[in-house]
């Protein structure tokens, strides 16, 4: 059955860099584009960014433009989240999410979520 | 983009129905046939229960269902059991490949 498994969370310094992972398996990767949904500790959800399933198209929240890149490798089946300059309000469990190719506005499947910590 | 408002609490007792409400905007509810609502008990990932309003994924009990109306977007459960006790998010796209969640709705089965 599908699989989502994110890993690369921690504690990091404010300022500094760190890199998500979320391995696929079960199901088809390519029929998918996939989300990075975040929670902070009590808070609820908050969208974070988006990919299709071909990488031509991503966005992502105004709260981390500029700092967050989502990207994935198909013959990897794995998504990737690259957080630079983190911040303290970046705290949160980070879930990986899929979307079916024609319907990203939901998720339909769900990781288990890493936690990161941003504090010095 | 604002988070979409939800009640914070809702409770009932077993048997019973109960509604949860999501109101947005016309930017987000209004404008779009693409509400979602997730269940999550604690310390888990959320589970997918609707889309696109009032669907149904395969394998989610029919007590779950959803509606809208103008900028609000509801979801009953009838017949709630104890099982339902959990917390419920709302979603809606927003736009320009933008998507945004309700607050949360915190059920208690009393």
């Amino acid at each position: 059955q599908a699989q989502l498994v994110e890993s690369g969370g921690g504690v990091v310094q404010p300022g500094r860099p760190l890199r998500l992972s979320c391995a696929a398996s079960g199901f088809t990767f390519t029929s998918y584009a996939m989300h990075w949904v975040r929670q902070a500790p009590g808070k609820g959800l908050e969208w974070v960014a988006v990919i299709s399933y071909d990488e031509n198209s991503k966005d992502c929240a105004r709260s981390v433009k500029g700092r967050f890149n989502i990207s994935r490798d198909n013959s990897k089946n794995t998504l990737y989240l690259q957080m630079n300059s983190l911040r303290p309000e970046d705290t949160a469990v980070y879930y990986c999410a899929r979307a079916p190719n024609k319907a990203w506005h939901y998720f339909d499947f769900w990781g288990q979520g890493t936690l990161v910590t941003v504090s010095s | 983009q604002s988070a979409l408002t939800q009640p914070a609490s809702v409770s009932g007792s077993p048997g019973q129905s109960i509604t949860i409400s999501c109101t947005g905007s016309s930017s987000d509810i209004g404008g779009y046939k693409f509400v979602s609502w997730y269940q999550q008990h604690p310390g888990k990932a959320p589970k997918f229960i609707i889309y696109d309003v009032s669907d149904r994924p395969s394998g989610v009990s029919n007590r779950f269902s959803g509606s809208k109306s103008g900028n609000t977007a509801s979801l009953t459960i009838s017949g709630l059991q104890a099982e339902d006790e959990a917390d419920y998010y709302c979603s809606s796209y927003a736009g320009s490949n933008r998507y945004v969640f309700g607050a949360g709705t915190k059920v208690t089965v009393l």
